[in-house]
């Protein structure tokens, strides 16, 4: 089946640049998706590409795809303290609405 | 995107106890909704896809007459856990399928 894979933990100080890395191994993957996640809260909906894009930008976010080598990445520009969550990839078979996933990756901006 | 709030936020029962929890699409009507449950410093895992006017299609490994869906109008949908367990504590959201996934605010679960 599909696996989506994350590092756990980010750690950056406020102003430098985040870069989270995403792996899938679903080639027939349409829609790739970025989710940020606060404590006790539900999935907020970052931004997402369609898997005939190699980047996509919007703001400070910056997602770069790499459909060869199944990679997926997430850029925030001059992070702050309030970009601190967990943020998870998830992306979407063709066939099928449903969403798989990545384990997630908590990431802590400190001042 | 779809606006989706979820009622209660948080629930505390006793072992044995059955807790519904609300997902309601406030600004789409929405055939399509998701639950899932998140344990701690995890990731989401579907539980089943809720279709409005039809039965739920449930995820393998996930009991259907332990997690009861009811998706009986295009605005609401229900899951009722029953007869809760220790086992079932956890943090479950839901989501509304528009051009993407939705989710709610989530409900966190405590069984005592």
């Amino acid at each position: 089946g599909e696996d989506v894979e994350q590092s756990l933990f980010l750690s950056v100080r406020e102003g430098d640049s985040s870069v989270i890395n995403c792996t899938y191994t679903d080639s027939s993957s349409t829609y790739l998706y970025w989710y940020k996640q606060e404590p006790g809260a539900g999935l907020q909906l970052l931004t997402y590409i369609f898997s005939n894009m190699d980047m996509k930008q919007d703001q400070r976010l910056t997602v770069l795809l790499n459909k060869k080598d199944k990679h997926l990445s997430l850029r925030i520009a001059d992070t702050q303290t309030g970009d601190s969550a967990i943020y998870f990839c998830a992306e979407k078979d063709s066939g099928f609405q449903k969403l798989v996933f990545g384990t997630g990756t908590r990431l802590l901006v400190s001042p | 995107g779809a606006v989706v709030s979820q009622h209660p936020s948080w629930v505390i029962c006793k072992s044995g106890t059955s807790v519904k929890i609300e997902c309601r699409s406030l600004d789409f009507q929405a055939t399509t909704m998701f639950w899932y449950r998140q344990f701690p410093k995890q990731s989401l895992m579907l539980m089943a896809t809720s279709n409005e006017g039809s039965k739920a299609t449930y995820e393998q490994g996930v009991e259907k007459d332990k997690f009861l869906i009811n998706h009986a109008s295009l605005t609401l949908s229900t899951l009722t856990v029953t007869s809760a367990h220790p086992e079932d504590s956890s943090f479950y959201i839901c989501s509304v399928q528009q051009e993407t996934q939705y989710f709610g605010p989530g409900t966190r679960l405590l069984v005592l």
